[in-house]
């Protein structure tokens, strides 16, 4: 079990170009989220999956934003024709289940910067 | 709707004393889970410790303890004897069944030594 691993940890683009980012869950976790954060912030929800299937997202997850779990394994998050205001951290997390004891395990994140 | 609320923006510890870090939440659900998470500066959330609900008796791991008061609803970390390495964010989080993880502003720690 390596943890939940995310790429890449940096990325830096010029405004309106589309960027991808990966995150593989520890095994065997069904419940994959991503979470954006802006310095000082905490961490806001973006979406989750249960398995491959996307059950929530959230209103800041704007028509520019797409996030897919193909096979319920890996996931991808990708934002087109970025904004400056897209630069943060975009953090993953996987969780065995979606009991309410269960915690999530976070990768280190991939730090966007638009320029 | 699920909200955390955590008042204390930045805390300063003497080195080796106790420091309690605040967190109130809100929700309808009557079955819900608290964690607390630190975040060193190098980014990577770490879970620290969990209280459900239900749970009769406060948790504790190691120097992490957590005062639950549920009529209340605040669920405080404690952290016993700091360490520099205690030094960092730390985000008070809720999860009702079923649903996301919702977190609070956090709030950074600063121990001296």
């Amino acid at each position: 079990d390596t943890g939940v691993s995310q790429n890449p940890r940096h990325k830096i683009t010029k405004r309106g170009q589309n960027v991808t980012f990966r995150c593989d869950p520890i095994s065997e976790h069904n419940r994959l989220y991503w979470y954006r954060q802006t310095l000082g912030q905490g961490p806001e929800f973006l979406t989750y999956f249960q398995n491959e299937a996307q059950l929530e997202k959230s209103r800041l997850l704007s028509d520019r934003f797409s996030a897919e779990r193909p096979k319920g394994s890996f996931s991808t998050l990708e934002i087109q024709r970025t904004e400056q205001g897209d630069s943060a951290m975009y953090l993953c997390a996987s969780s065995q289940t979606g009991s309410t004891n269960t915690e999530a395990f976070f990768g280190q994140g991939t730090r966007l910067t638009v320029v | 709707a699920q909200k955390i609320t955590q008042t204390q923006p930045g805390m300063f510890v003497q080195e080796k004393e106790a420091v309690t870090l605040d967190c109130t939440y809100d929700t309808s659900d009557p079955s819900y889970g608290l964690f607390w998470y630190k975040q060193p500066s190098s980014g990577e959330m770490i879970f620290l410790i969990y209280q459900g609900s239900y749970d009769q008796q406060n948790a504790t791991e190691g120097r992490y303890s957590l005062n639950f008061q549920k009529a209340r609803k605040s669920a405080n970390l404690v952290i016993s004897a700091s360490q520099l390495g205690d030094s960092a964010m730390y985000f008070c989080a809720m999860r009702d069944y079923g649903q996301n993880f919702v977190f609070g502003p956090g709030t950074r720690l600063s121990v001296l030594p």
